[in-house]
């Protein structure tokens, strides 16, 4: 299994409130996404970084910034919970451009 | 762009009968697919991929899925099903030249004794 953990495994929370959600890799690649899995939407990109310092927004991006000062670590912010928010979060990492992605055990976020 | 359109939110199939997941896809450039499994509470697990060369694509846990570029499919089969294979299924698209996929919604799959 390639090494990424992410933190925490699980969190509830309150609306208005600030969250970080953390993913580590051990596998040094250089890309890492983080997604959000809802029913009946699948995976949909939040953000990704291609290197330190570099990252991109995916398609539903508002609400949520990310950064990026290690290779091996990639927060995810939401500054501001809302309920909309409400979700299983994923972290996910590849090495190569069209190579596939390995997908960490996930977040489970309730937001009240 | 690219973009993946899967066939059916919930198939049903008895154990040892076929299993058949259907995914089309939509790429301005030639595609790279993917079919990945979740099982409950995990993350996704890669089953098998496309990129280039052979079309027919075997994978792990006996399934294997084809890349028809006439009919835009990638469709995922395995002969027989396990109770092990209650899960839920996702095709997947990217470009050779670039990193970010597009996943399908899914597609649970029960296995009935």
């Amino acid at each position: 299994d390639a090494g990424i953990t992410q933190s925490p495994r699980h969190k509830v929370t309150e609306t208005g409130t600030p969250v970080t959600l953390r993913c580590h890799q051990t596998e040094n690649h250089r890309y890492m996404y983080w997604y959000r899995q809802d029913p009946g939407h699948g995976l949909r990109l939040i953000h990704y970084s291609y290197g330190v310092k570099d990252t991109d927004k995916g398609e539903v991006s508002d609400g949520y910034s990310v950064s990026r000062s290690k290779t091996e670590d990639f927060l995810l912010t939401l500054e501001s919970a809302t309920s909309s928010q409400t979700s299983v979060y994923f972290c996910a990492i590849s090495g190569l451009a069209g190579d596939e992605q390995f997908f960490g055990p996930g977040t489970r976020l309730t937001v009240l | 762009a690219q973009s993946v359109t899967q066939l059916g939110s919930h198939v049903s199939v008895s154990e040892g009968a076929l299993v058949l997941l259907r995914c089309n896809y939509s790429s301005s450039v030639p595609p790279y697919l993917f079919w990945y499994v979740q099982y409950p509470n995990q993350g996704l697990q890669l089953l098998l991929k496309y990129t280039t060369g052979a079309t027919l694509v075997k994978g792990i846990n006996g399934f294997e899925a084809e890349f028809k570029k006439s009919e835009t499919s990638f469709h995922l089969t395995k002969p027989s099903a396990h109770m092990s294979d209650a899960a839920e299924y996702f095709c997947a698209v990217s470009a050779s030249n670039d990193y970010k996929l597009s996943f399908g919604a899914g597609t649970t799959v029960t296995v009935r004794a």
